[in-house]
């Protein structure tokens, strides 16, 4: 069972291009989230999206960044004409719908290894 | 806003070592509280989920203990390796949900030295 996937590893940009990170969740899983890893800080959360639904997206910035998780094919997370604050590393992580009494889930939630992003 | 913060923010230890890493959080409203594992260049592994009705949870030589009424958890580690050696991040959900976007401390890194 393979994990979450995410690519590419490494991506090099420079200001102003765009940039597009793919995320394919675990098998089974429906719900996909992304964070995003500034140098010398936290995780910070950027959206949660269920297949062809966003559902949470109070982390992501107001402009450029967009996210869309189709009903077939892989999350992705586009960030146009990218500066260089937008360097960081990008993590997915995926995790079954919630389920159990009263809807409490475990929501444990599974992480790719990342995308870093370098904008020159 | 939920905040959640760790202490120490790194650890050097010798190999052998008990230790305790600390995460405290604002909003004691939670359901449940993860400890991953990060290390460098790599994603997240998620090592323990205690849940809000759990006081403690194991998984060979690491405990995590959750103190909801206080903020509190503990993750500690029996007979440190240099194997783990890496940054321990505790996260929890947001308020009044058990599952949707989680909220990472700073983290602790560790540096087990044999």
């Amino acid at each position: 069972n393979a994990g979450v996937m995410q690519n590419p590893r490494h991506l090099v940009r420079r200001r102003g291009q765009e940039a597009r990170l793919r995320c394919s969740p675990m098998k089974g899983h429906s719900h996909v989230y992304w964070y995003r890893q500034l140098p010398e800080e936290g995780l910070k959360f950027m959206v949660y999206l269920q297949k062809e639904n966003i559902i949470d997206e109070s982390g992501m910035p107001k402009e450029r960044f967009s996210a869309e998780f189709p009903k077939e094919g892989p999350s992705i997370l586009r960030i146009q004409q990218v500066v260089r604050g937008d360097s960081a590393a990008y993590f997915c992580a995926s995790s079954p719908p919630p389920t159990g009494a009263h809807g409490v889930a475990k929501n444990i939630q599974y992480f790719g290894a990342g995308t870093r992003l370098s904008v020159l | 806003k939920q905040e959640v913060t760790q202490i120490p923010a790194a650890l050097s230890v010798p190999e052998g070592e008990n230790l305790v890493l600390n995460c405290s959080f604002t909003d004691s409203a939670i359901y449940n509280l993860q400890w991953f594992r990060q290390d460098p260049g790599k994603g997240l592994t998620s090592l323990l989920l205690i849940q809000s009705s759990q006081r403690e949870q194991t998984s060979g030589r690491l405990n995590a203990s959750l103190d909801k009424s206080s903020g509190r958890s503990t993750l500690y580690i029996a007979a440190s390796q240099p194997g783990d050696s890496a940054t321990y991040l505790c996260a929890v959900p947001a308020g009044g949900t058990s599952y949707g976007k989680l909220t990472f401390g700073q983290g602790t890194i560790l540096t087990v030295h044999p």
